[in-house]
């Protein structure tokens, strides 16, 4: 099955700078890439995803990156804010075995004043 | 996105009772929804699909017999821990894919604690 590992486990930034989050995953046939934001006690909201026929998409300050042949992709906010803190998860699935999104263990942001 | 609630947003009960957990999706008809647990700094783990008008799927480790899934229409799943324990504590999230066919939306989930 999918295996999905997540890099860093957690990010300090300061407000203003970039943050970036990788991923890497194992199954070639995955083909759909979400991200999740889940502020402590909430629910996770999806807030980019990326499919396989697409290098790249961006979202005001937020991208998100896929690199096919190595496997992995990354999410990538520019000009952080103190909004941004939270804990970011990646996933993985196939389009066509609906459902079943592998996430990756989560990374935790800290943006600061 | 869908719009998807969950009932109760936080439940305390005793060891060896059963809770029961409500998921509606309140925008769309779901044909599938999913059952997924959290524990405290953890990332999400799927327990279960729920196929509305058919038995859940499980994932691999998840008891069929202690989570009860029933989804017995498109708008509504229900999660139900059966003779709940301590480490049964977890923060339980459901999700409804979206109308593209893949994507997940989940809802606010419900922190359980037994004591």
């Amino acid at each position: 099955g999918e295996n999905v590992e997540q890099h860093p486990s957690t990010l300090s930034v300061q407000e203003g700078d970039s943050a970036v989050i990788k991923c890497t995953y194992s199954d070639s046939a995955s083909n759909y890439f979400p991200w999740y934001k889940q502020e402590l006690g909430k629910r996770p909201q999806l807030i980019i995803d990326i499919r396989s026929n697409v290098g790249e998409k961006k979202d005001q300050r937020i991208a998100v990156t896929l690199n096919k042949t190595a496997k992995h992709f990354s999410l990538h906010i520019t000009e952080t804010q103190p909004e941004d803190s939270a804990v970011y998860f990646c996933a993985a699935t196939q389009t066509d075995s609906w459902g079943k999104l592998q996430f990756g263990a989560g990374t935790q942001v800290v943006v600061t004043p | 996105g869908a719009v998807v609630s969950q009932h109760p947003s936080r439940v305390i009960c005793k060891s060896g009772t059963s809770v029961k957990i409500e998921c509606r999706s309140l925008d769309f008809q779901a044909t599938t929804m999913f059952w997924y647990r959290q524990f405290p700094k953890k990332s999400l783990m799927l327990m279960a699909t729920s196929n509305e008008g058919s038995k859940a799927t499980y994932e691999q480790g998840v008891e069929k017999d202690k989570f009860l899934i029933n989804h017995a229409s498109l708008t509504l799943s229900t999660l139900t821990v059966t003779s709940a324990h301590p480490e049964d504590s977890s923060f339980y999230i459901c999700s409804v894919g979206g109308r593209g066919g893949y994507e997940q939306y989940f809802g606010p989930g419900t922190r359980l604690t037994v004591t």
